[in-house]
């Protein structure tokens, strides 16, 4: 059964570094999300990628976030310059069309921002 | 705003019992709704969905959960708990204003299956 794929699983950095979390959305999905959840709290949307561009993003992906595909396969979310409070697991998340189908869900990073 | 409640943190059940997780919802127009499971050092995996149709949707290993509309909830259900479901189960919706269907999450219910 195809899968969304993450790596790594869990990733320690120091405050103001840069990182970047990997996912390998299913393959024939067009529909690119990602999604975090702070310790404790409620799964949240950060941003939706269709068609190579941004199509969608919440308030908490500023200019500090950026998402990439850099080739047919790989889905990416870089964070230039850490800070403590982004220490959340990351999901990323796929789906065939927007409308009706479900969204399917990587194993998730845990990001650690010391 | 929409939203979706999960009520109870936790729900404790025998195996073998009934278990019901419930959830409400609160949207404007008709809602997309689903149920995400969390196991351990996994991500979500999807249950079920409702679109639309029969107001009984059955979904992945013996779940099913239940629409109504008056009372704006989407309670998921199973009629005999194993202590394999034991987990971390999030009601979802989807956001009706979003143009990439985005969707809102419950805070989550961990249910504990005893034998």
């Amino acid at each position: 059964e195809p899968e969304v794929t993450q790596t790594p699983s869990h990733q320690v950095t120091q405050m103001g570094q840069e990182v970047i979390l990997r996912c390998v959305p299913i393959s024939n999905h067009l529909y690119f999300y990602w999604y975090r959840q702070i310790l404790g709290q409620k799964v949240e949307f950060l941003v939706s990628f269709y068609n190579n561009e941004i199509s969608e993003k919440s308030e908490i992906f500023d200019d500090q976030f950026s998402v990439e595909r850099p080739d047919g396969s790989n889905f990416t979310l870089k964070i230039r310059s850490t800070k403590l409070e982004d220490s959340a697991m990351y999901f990323c998340a796929s789906s065939g069309t927007v409308t009706y189908n479900e969204q399917f869900f990587g194993p998730g990073t845990r990001l650690t921002v010391l | 705003a929409q939203s979706v409640a999960q009520p109870e943190d936790q729900v404790n059940v025998a195996e073998g019992n009934p278990l019901t997780v419930k959830c409400t919802y609160s949207v404007s127009g008709n809602p997309y709704l689903f149920w995400y499971v969390q196991y351990p050092n996994r991500g979500l995996q999807f249950l079920l969905k409702y679109i639309t149709g029969d107001n009984l949707v059955k979904g992945s290993y013996g779940f099913e959960a239940e629409f109504n509309k008056s009372q704006t909830s989407f309670h998921l259900k199973k009629p005999s708990a194993l202590v394999s479901d034991s987990a971390l189960y999030f009601c979802a919706v989807r956001d009706m204003y979003s143009s990439a269907s985005k969707i809102i999450f419950g805070s989550g219910t961990r249910l504990s299956i005893r034998p």
